[in-house]
């Protein structure tokens, strides 16, 4: 079965620094990854995805994340945090199993908190 | 512009009653979510439905009830069996459901949320 780790409940950078939120997945299979940002008491929304192909994937608002497979890892990162990127970050992962209706599993978030 | 519409934003009700969600989507998706949000918990799957008139339990459906007459609706019914029904609501839908041997790649769009306090 997939499951899906975030590190860190809350994460606290300073504006301007680099934005590092960690997510480790497990999969038997080949997984397809997301990020996805809530802001408050908001829907989630799509910030980046990786299915096959480049393993450095680029999303919306400057984050951008990296599978790494022989980590299994999924790390998003952004250069230079910006106020409006306070929110909280969920990782999730979808597994291609061939069989089965719904394979997305969510972490349980990371609250972004930035400090001026 | 296309999205997905849940109403109320806050709901307030008495222990003992049922009440219902509305969630309404013209992205013309065939797939539809519910999804319950709980303070470090992350997201946790109610029901969804990859068709009309067809529906399944996710992992945590004891306490809700769903129904799919429309492909633009999927209201969700937290009846007095749930035993701990205060929590944040999410709906969401994608462009097609998730079957067996398709790749799930594609992504959730999902509503504002519907914020149910029962006391």
């Amino acid at each position: 079965a997939q499951s899906v780790t975030q590190l860190g409940s809350h994460v606290s950078v300073s504006e301007g620094a680099l934005v590092l939120l960690r997510c480790n997945y497990s999969s038997s299979v080949p997984p397809y990854l997301f990020w996805y940002v809530q802001y408050p008491n908001q829907g989630l929304q799509l910030l980046l995805k990786y299915t096959t192909g480049a393993t450095l994937v680029k999303g919306i608002n400057g984050f951008e994340a990296e599978f790494k497979k022989s980590e299994t890892s999924f790390h998003l990162t952004k250069p230079s945090a910006h106020m409006s990127d306070a929110a909280e970050y969920f990782c999730a992962v979808s597994e291609w199993t061939g069989g089965g209706a719904d394979g997305l599993t969510f972490g349980k978030g990371t609250h972004l908190i930035i400090q001026p | 512009d296309g999205g997905i519409t849940q109403s109320p934003k806050y709901l307030f009700r008495k222990e003992g009653q049922n009440v219902t969600l509305s969630c309404e989507q013209n992205l013309n998706h065939d797939a539809m979510y519910w999804y319950r949000q709980d303070p470090g918990q992350g997201l946790r799957l109610i029901y969804y439905s990859q068709i009309v008139n067809d529906f399944q339990k996710g992992d945590i459906a004891e306490g809700y009830s769903v129904s799919r007459e429309k492909k633009e609706s999927f209201p969700l019914t937290v009846t007095s069996a749930q035993k701990n029904p205060t929590a944040f609501y999410l709906c969401a839908s994608s462009i097609e459901g998730r079957t067996a041997g398709s790749s799930y790649n594609s992504p959730l769009h999902f509503g504002n949320g519907t914020r149910l306090t029962v006391t």
